[in-house]
């Protein structure tokens, strides 16, 4: 079965730590994987995606097939990256299998 | 300059009673999807339209409909709530629909089941 987990509920870091949110994934074909964040009384958002290998606000992830992961990194956490972060996968070319979400936190 | 609006942010229903949930977009997007999240889970999809298409999930309830009257808008129907409806409901649109499209949600309205 297609799934997607994200083993923390809860990641707590002081301001200036690197961060590491993790994902992993069950998929038989080729994933396209996604993180969204969910900012403070705000809507879900696209994050980034991972066939564009980009940074976006000093994240990064990348897609290790061999270990089936999608982890979320960033080498300095500002306060303001305190949010909800969904790791999601693409099952059916439009289909989107959310993972339950990290609640990040940073601390000054 | 909302996109994606849903309307209400908060809904109370009684046990039974019929429910509608709104949602519009200005994007002019062809696709318009309805999940379900509930308390500490992760959003699950219901099902999406593509234009006028209707593509429900497996494992959607009977109970869930969702009708498109136009591009812009999209209903939640939910004919006889259970107190285990109770979750938020989210929108989301994309311009097609593909791996590659990014989604666009709204803020959600949050239904309670009395």
């Amino acid at each position: 079965a297609q799934r997607v987990t994200q083993p923390e509920k809860l990641l707590s870091v002081f301001k200036g730590a690197p961060v590491e949110l993790k994902c992993n994934y069950s998929y038989s074909g080729s994933p396209e994987l996604f993180w969204y964040v969910q900012y403070s009384r705000q809507r879900l958002q696209l994050l980034l995606r991972h066939i564009s290998r980009e940074s976006i606000k000093g994240f990064t992830a990348d897609l290790n097939k061999g270990e089936t992961s999608f982890h979320l990194k960033k080498p300095f956490a500002q306060e303001e990256d305190s949010a909800m972060y969904y790791c999601a996968l693409d099952n059916q070319g439009g289909k989107l299998i959310f993972g339950q979400g990290t609640e990040l936190s940073v601390k000054p | 300059d909302a996109m994606v609006i849903q309307n209400p942010r908060y809904q109370v229903t009684q046990f039974g009673k019929p429910v509608t949930l709104s949602c519009s977009q200005t994007l002019n997007h062809n696709v318009m999807y309805w999940y379900q999240q509930k308390s500490s889970q992760a959003p699950k999809l219901l099902f999406h339209y593509y234009d006028k298409d209707f593509n429900n999930e497996a494992d959607t309830p009977d109970n869930f409909q969702s009708r498109r009257p136009n591009t812009s808008f999209c209903f939640l129907d939910i004919r006889s709530p259970g107190l285990g409806d109770a979750a938020m409901y989210l929108c989301a649109t994309s311009s097609l629909f593909g791996q590659q499209e990014t989604q666009y949600f709204g803020p959600g309205t949050r239904l309670l089941v009395l």
